[in-house]
């Protein structure tokens, strides 16, 4: 079936340091990709997405590329900020047709101290 | 503009007994999407309807669960004699059209089952 797997936190970080999150997929057919984030106290939200393979998605200082060969969309940040500190979920859609129901990975925890 | 409510925004309500809970989309979004979030189970996709039609059921846990959606705008989720394990967030998201469109959530309206 169609699954997203990552890395369980939580993650702690020390204010700049280098943020890798790891998500990978398992899919049928050609999915679109993405990275979701929960801020305490507040709604999903769209940090950003991939529709095709070495596709990269940018948003707020936060990547990722699309890497078919590894089935990966791995989420990273050079420098993190107190202000990162949120649950982010890795995402995928099944491109076709109109539908689009997202598929979530279970989420991580990321704190970022000062 | 304003972006996708639900209410109420918590419900607490004794086993047994039905549950509405409501979802106004993003004005003009065709596309609405129910979601469940648990501690268990992570975020599951519910229903999805294109305009006033669902044509994906596939993720209602039981056939407890319904949904509609009238005049192509607000969607109730009806959960009928509650049981403790439908405790969760219940999330509704819209976008324009579906497919990879960015959906849009919602604050969740977080039911307890006691």
């Amino acid at each position: 079936g169609n699954s997203v797997t990552q890395m369980e936190g939580p993650v702690t970080l020390s204010e700049e340091a280098f943020l890798t999150i790891n998500c990978t997929y398992t899919a049928t057919g050609y999915p679109s990709l993405f990275w979701y984030v929960q801020y305490p106290g507040e709604g999903l939200q769209l940090l950003l997405k991939a529709t095709k393979a070495d596709d990269k998605g940018s948003n707020k200082g936060f990547e990722a590329t699309y890497r078919k060969e590894t089935t990966s969309f791995h989420l990273e940040k050079g420098s993190v900020q107190v202000s990162d500190s949120a649950v982010y979920f890795c995402a995928l859609t099944l491109y076709g047709g109109s539908q689009g129901n997202l598929i979530f990975g279970k989420g991580t925890k990321l704190s970022v101290k000062p | 503009g304003a972006g996708v409510s639900q209410s109420p925004s918590n419900k607490v309500t004794e086993k047994g007994k039905d549950v509405e809970l409501r979802c106004d989309p993003i004005s003009g979004h065709t596309a609405l999407y129910w979601y469940r979030q648990s501690l268990g189970q992570g975020l599951e996709f519910l229903i999805y309807f294109q305009g006033n039609s669902a044509p994906d059921k596939s993720g209602l846990p039981s056939d407890r669960f319904s949904a509609e959606r009238t005049g192509g705008s607000v969607s109730t989720l009806t959960i009928q004699r509650t049981q403790q394990e439908d405790s969760a967030v219940y999330l509704c998201a819209s976008s324009l059209s579906g497919g990879v469109e960015t959906q849009y959530f919602g604050p969740g309206t977080r039911l307890l089952v006691l």
